[in-house]
């Protein structure tokens, strides 16, 4: 069955401090999708990034980067010089292409970026 | 805009009550997702639909009942069974295949008094 850990519960850094949340997934399928999503204080989980399990090339948005491996399968997100905005719960997930139509998300990383 | 309403954002609820809570989305999606979130947890999957008038069992069904009777709309009743129900519950939609991810709508907080 799929599976997405994200060890890390909670991070609190220091604004301009650059942080990476972990994720780690498990599936047999070997096509499939992997996304990032934030919940800031609103509640409303926002969509970040879509990656396909073809596509390992690694992807910068601003100062957002993710990097995904295949050989260790960990889709992780880095943020780079941290502001107090970036303050959220993310959330990594898992779909895959056959069965239930579904995502499978970790349990979420708190993360603090304190002024 | 296209979007996920849920109303109401705050619920409050008497012991022994059953609420419902409202879903509605104007993307067209096929599939609507109900989840529960408690502080600190992770979301929980109570509920999906793929099709109208067709839904599943999530993994924490128990308590709760739902309904697919028109394709924007996807409700959540949270029975007197359900023993525990204070919760922030967060409501999704797809396209056909979640490939392309959830959308989500804003949440209901809901307390039992």
């Amino acid at each position: 069955a799929q599976k997405v850990t994200q060890a890390q519960t909670e991070i609190s850094v220091v604004e301009k401090e650059d942080v990476t949340l972990d994720c780690v997934y498990e599936t047999r399928d070997t096509t499939y999708y992997l996304f990032w999503y934030k919940q800031p204080p609103s509640g409303e989980l926002v969509f970040l990034i879509r990656r396909n399990s073809f596509d390992e090339q690694n992807e910068i948005s601003g100062r957002y980067s993710w990097n995904f491996q295949k050989s260790t399968s960990s889709f992780n997100f880095t943020i780079t010089a941290s502001q107090v905005v970036d303050s959220a719960v993310y959330f990594c997930a898992l779909s895959e292409t056959g069965g239930a139509q579904k995502l499978v998300f970790g349990q979420g990383t708190r993360l603090t970026i304190n002024p | 805009d296209g979007g996920i309403t849920q109303s109401p954002k705050y619920l409050f609820r008497k012991e022994g009550q059953n609420v419902t809570l409202s879903c509605e989305q104007n993307l067209n999606h096929d599939a609507m997702y109900w989840y529960r979130q408690d502080p600190g947890q992770g979301l929980r999957l109570i509920y999906y639909s793929q099709i109208v008038n067709d839904f599943q069992k999530g993994d924490i069904a128990e308590g709760y009942s739902v309904s697919r009777e028109k394709k924007e709309s996807f409700p959540l009743t949270v029975t007197s069974a359900q023993k525990n129900p204070t919760a922030f519950y967060l409501c999704a939609s797809s396209r056909g295949s979640t490939a392309y991810g959830y959308t989500f709508g804003s949440g209901t907080r809901l307390t039992v008094v």
